[in-house]
């Protein structure tokens, strides 16, 4: 079993939408949970992290984390098709030494169409 | 732009060869992480520098090897290329080791092939 599940999809969805992209984790010791959007040919780019518990919104994405059940989402209000991308979720533990290393979800690849 | 550079952008190279991809972190970052990503998958951690020091390794064999400069440009080795070694390699800088809050910005990737 992986230690992170993500639905690679592809997704489509209508410009306009809202879209709910998920991770589910199995090791308790993740702490730190973040999301990446990656376009074609390009690199992964940090879109939100969180450490906690709940909600944490920034213009029109919103990142939840519910650690009781090891799952975590991300809203994209007012989808656009500059959104098209595949999202990767990744986690981390909470070091007290180096080594800040991200586990990643297989990603979701999303399409938003006009 | 996240200023972090990776060369070449494409390679193709023989079974049981050896490759050498390079890093080029964003100026004053002295923590350098590589990633394995295959195609459908997520990126995997292969190892993290700091400081010109390992800080870290993933579940990869030791034929997987790296360097970092004091210049903040860094290197991935691998050796005897297999197959599966196939994948976008991505480096990614962040400012300091260990810190979880310590974001990493990747580069675009160099994509090896192995025929």
């Amino acid at each position: 079993q992986k230690e992170v599940e993500q639905d690679p999809g592809p997704l489509s969805v209508p410009e306009g939408a809202i879209v709910s992209l998920n991770c589910t984790y199995s090791n308790s010791a993740f702490q730190y949970f973040m999301w990446y959007r990656q376009y074609s040919r390009k690199g992964p780019e940090l879109l939100m992290y969180t450490y906690s518990s709940g909600n944490k919104e920034d213009g029109r994405f919103t990142a939840q984390v519910d650690k009781s059940s090891k799952y975590i989402s991300l809203f994209i209000r007012d989808s656009q098709p500059s959104d098209s991308a595949t999202y990767l979720c990744a986690m981390s533990p909470i070091l007290t030494g180096g080594g800040n290393k991200l586990t990643f979800g297989t990603g979701t690849q999303l399409k938003v169409e006009l | 732009e996240t200023g972090v550079t990776q060369s070449p952008t494409h390679l193709i190279k023989t079974r049981g060869q050896q490759v050498t991809l390079r890093c080029s972190s964003q100026s004053g970052h002295n923590t350098v992480s590589w990633y394995q990503q295959a195609l459908g998958q997520g990126p995997q951690f292969i190892f993290q520098y700091y400081r010109e020091e390992e800080n870290g390794r993933g579940n990869f064999p030791p034929r997987f090897s790296g360097l970092q400069f004091p210049n903040y440009s860094s290197e991935l080795n691998v050796n005897a290329l297999e197959l599966d070694d196939s994948a976008l390699y991505l480096c990614a800088s962040s400012l300091d080791g260990g810190g979880v809050t310590d974001t990493q910005y990747f580069g675009p990737g160099t994509r090896l092939t192995v025929l």
